[in-house]
């Protein structure tokens, strides 16, 4: 079946800091891969996306590549302020499949 | 601007009580989900729904129940049959076929407590 996993949080690091987060995936067929950021009270919001192999999604700083080789989609961001503290999600879907699989998120602090 | 409403934000039940959470969107969205969410832990899956007076459960049906009389509604009804309901509840939608384009849209919640 499909899933999604991602590296155990909490990740703590000081402003200005490089972050990367991992994910890596299951998946039959084609998956489109995403991230989503949770902020503290708040829902999910999509962060980037890529819907192929090789693709590069970017946003607000943030990068993650579709790496169908080592099925990867790591988020990555070269300097980290304290708003981005929250929880990143890592998710697919397969453009057969019925729902999302989400990861079980990584909780992110920023320190100043 | 097009997005999902979840309302109240905050709600208090008692025990013993049903409540009804409400999710609307104006997206023309046909595919609407509720998902679960504890502290510290992820989503989890509890209803869904492709198309309007038709829905799945999902991995936690139990306890819970729903209806999508309209398309931009899909009301969430916690029972008093869910023995633990205390939890932040999300909403969120889609469109149908093309979720791998474009993903899903959450509303912002309702956090759920029983007291």
């Amino acid at each position: 079946g499909n899933s999604v996993t991602q590296m155990e949080g909490p990740v703590t690091l000081s402003e200005e800091a490089f972050l990367t987060i991992n994910c890596t995936y299951t998946a039959t067929g084609y998956p489109s891969l995403f991230w989503y950021v949770q902020y503290p009270g708040e829902g999910l919001q999509l962060l980037l996306k890529a819907t192929k192999a090789d693709d590069k999604g970017s946003n607000k700083g943030f990068e993650a590549t579709y790496r169908k080789e080592t099925t990867s989609f790591h988020l990555e961001k070269g300097s980290v302020q304290v708003s981005d503290s929250a929880v990143y999600f890592c998710a697919l879907s397969v453009s057969s499949g019925q729902n999302f699989v989400f990861g079980p998120g990584t909780r992110l602090s920023v320190l100043p | 601007d097009g997005g999902i409403t979840q309302s109240p934000k905050y709600l208090f039940r008692k025990e013993g009580q049903n409540v009804t959470l409400s999710c609307e969107q104006n997206l023309n969205h046909d595919a609407m989900y509720w998902y679960r969410q504890d502290p510290g832990q992820g989503l989890r899956l509890i209803y869904y729904s492709q198309i309007v007076n038709d829905f799945q459960k999902g991995d936690i049906a139990e306890g819970y129940s729903v209806s999508r009389e309209k398309k931009e509604s899909f009301p969430l009804t916690v029972t008093s049959a869910q023995k633990n309901p205390t939890a932040f509840y999300l909403c969120a939608s889609s469109r149908t076929g093309d979720t791998a384009s474009y993903g899903y849209t959450f509303g912002s919640g309702t956090r759920l407590t029983v007291v």
